[in-house]
């Protein structure tokens, strides 16, 4: 079975700092997909980024960016710069290729960025 | 484009009650999955429809839960009687069905809060 962890309960941090979310995951399959999901106050879950087990290249997207790293089970996400829009809850996820596409999600991490 | 609609938002039931959640999703998406979401931890899936056809209920607690997807488009959820622990966000999402060793997201609804007093 799947699992993923995020540690980091809650984490607090003032604007414009740098926050690092961190994404440990679990899996026997050698073929799988990872992905971000942030959650606003609203509850719409919404994507931010896909990455498969083949591809280890880290990743920057403005603000946003992610480093994958096979060898530790590590999916990190960075935020630069964070701003108020950024206060969410954070879900990493898991999907096998050779599976039914479940998203297996870890119990995410709240942000709250202080003015 | 409109996203996955979910009705309704919020639900308030006493226990042993029954409920029904709809969902509408991206049109054009064949797969379409219901997610749990219990107060403070991930979502976990309930059930996924591959058109009308299921392809996972293994997490569905079959006594008092039931989905159907009649026509491949929205679905509908249904609890009956609810008891305490049901009481969480259940998450409507949908997804173009992947290719092979490619997987698409999943986009969510808003979802429904349900409370179960």
């Amino acid at each position: 079975a799947q699992k993923v962890t995020q540690a980091q309960t809650e984490i607090s941090v003032v604007e414009k700092e740098d926050v690092t979310l961190d994404c440990v995951y679990e899996t026997r399959d050698t073929t799988y997909y990872l992905f971000w999901y942030k959650q606003p106050p609203s509850g719409e879950l919404v994507f931010l980024i896909r990455r498969n087990s083949f591809d280890e290249q880290n990743e920057i997207s403005g603000r946003y960016s992610w480093n994958f790293q096979k060898s530790t089970s590590s999916f990190n996400f960075t935020i630069t710069a964070s701003q108020v829009v950024d206060s969410a809850v954070y879900f990493c996820a898991l999907t096998l290729v050779f599976g039914n596409e479940k998203l297996t999600f870890g119990t995410g991490t709240r942000l709250t960025i202080i003015p | 484009e409109a996203g996955v609609a979910q009705s309704p938002r919020y639900k308030i039931i006493e226990k042993r009650q029954s409920v029904a959640f709809w969902c509408n999703p991206i049109s054009g998406h064949a797969t379409l999955y219901w997610y749990q979401q219990i107060l403070g931890q991930g979502p976990k899936l309930l059930i996924q429809f591959q058109n009308n056809g299921v392809v996972d209920d293994s997490q569905l607690p079959k006594d008092r839960f039931s989905a159907e997807r009649l026509k491949g488009v929205d679905s509908t959820l249904k609890i009956q009687p609810a008891k305490l622990e049901d009481s969480a966000v259940y998450l409507c999402a949908s997804s173009i069905p992947r290719p092979t060793l490619f997987t698409y997201e999943q986009y969510f609804g808003p979802g429904t809060r349900l409370t179960v007093t």
